[in-house]
C-alpha cells in the first residue's frame, strides 16, 4: 500500500473528548491528504499537507486541525469531537498533487 | 459549485455481462480519474484521461473521456465477482482542488 499506516484502525470516543488520527509514510512524499468519506457525499477533502510545517485547508476543514512536524507524519486532530464526525478517514500521499495520489487503508471513528 | 455526478448509483448484475458506469459534470476538467475501493480499503488509482476524446484500455476496462472534457465512461466487458467495488471518479476544481463524484457501487453476482 504504497508505505502508508493509518493507526488507529478503528476508534470509538465520546461526544467532546479530543482524538487525534495519525498517517504514517515511508515514501518520502512531498505532499499528504486527509480525506472523510461518509455515504451520500463520497470522499471530501479535510486538510492538506504540502511540506513540513506547511498545511491548508481543504472543503470541510471546520472542527479538524492537522500538524506536520516530520516529512513522515500527518496527524488530524479532532479537538472536541462530536457525532458529526463518526465518518472514515482516510490519508493520502503524493509527490505530484492530489490527482496522483495513494490512500492509506483509513479509520472508522465513532462518536458516541 | 462544480460537481461530478455518477451513475448509476448501484449496479448489480451477472457475472459475463457488461456495463457501463458513468461520470458528468457541466464543468469542463483538464484531466479526469477514475479509483476503485474495495470494502475496508482506501481508494485506489486506475487511469487518468487527460485529452479529450481520449480512450484508454486497462485489461476488460476501457475508460473514456468525452470531447468537451466534461464527462466520462467506464466500461467493462465480461464482468467478474474481482470488479466489484466502489468507482469513484475525480477531478481538479477551478480552485485546484480535488473533487469526487459520490460513486458507483458495483456488485457482479457470481
Amino acid at each position: 500500500d504504497a508505505g502508508i499506516t493509518q493507526s488507529p484502525r478503528h476508534k470509538v470516543t465520546e461526544t467532546g473528548t479530543p482524538v487525534t488520527l495519525r498517517c504514517h509514510q515511508t515514501e518520502n512524499h512531498r505532499y499528504m491528504y486527509w480525506y472523510r468519506q461518509d455515504p451520500g457525499h463520497g470522499l471530501r477533502l479535510i486538510h492538506y499537507s504540502y511540506g513540513v510545517k506547511d498545511t491548508d485547508k481543504g472543503e470541510v476543514s471546520d472542527g479538524y486541525s492537522v500538524s506536520r512536524s516530520k516529512t513522515e507524519d500527518f496527524l488530524l486532530t479532532l479537538e472536541s469531537a462530536t457525532s458529526s464526525q463518526t465518518s472514515v478517514y482516510f490519508c493520502a500521499i503524493s509527490d505530484w498533487g492530489p490527482l496522483w495520489a495513494f490512500f492509506g487503508q483509513g479509520t472508522r471513528l465513532t462518536v458516541v | 459549485t462544480q460537481l461530478l455526478e455518477q451513475s448509476p448509483q448501484f449496479l448489480s448484475i451477472q457475472e459475463g455481462e457488461n456495463l457501463t458506469v458513468y461520470c458528468n459534470s457541466s464543468s469542463v476538467f483538464s484531466s479526469l480519474q477514475w479509483y476503485r475501493q474495495e470494502p475496508g480499503e482506501g481508494p485506489v488509482l486506475l487511469v487518468t484521461v487527460v485529452t479529450g476524446g481520449e480512450v484508454k484500455k486497462l485489461k476488460r476496462l476501457t475508460f473514456q473521456f468525452g470531447d468537451a472534457r466534461k464527462d466520462s465512461s467506464l466500461h467493462i466487458t465480461a464482468a467478474q465477482p474481482g470488479d466489484t467495488g466502489l468507482y469513484l471518479c475525480a477531478a481538479m476544481n477551478r480552485d485546484d482542488k480535488i473533487i469526487f463524484g459520490k460513486g458507483t457501487r458495483l456488485h457482479i453476482l457470481p
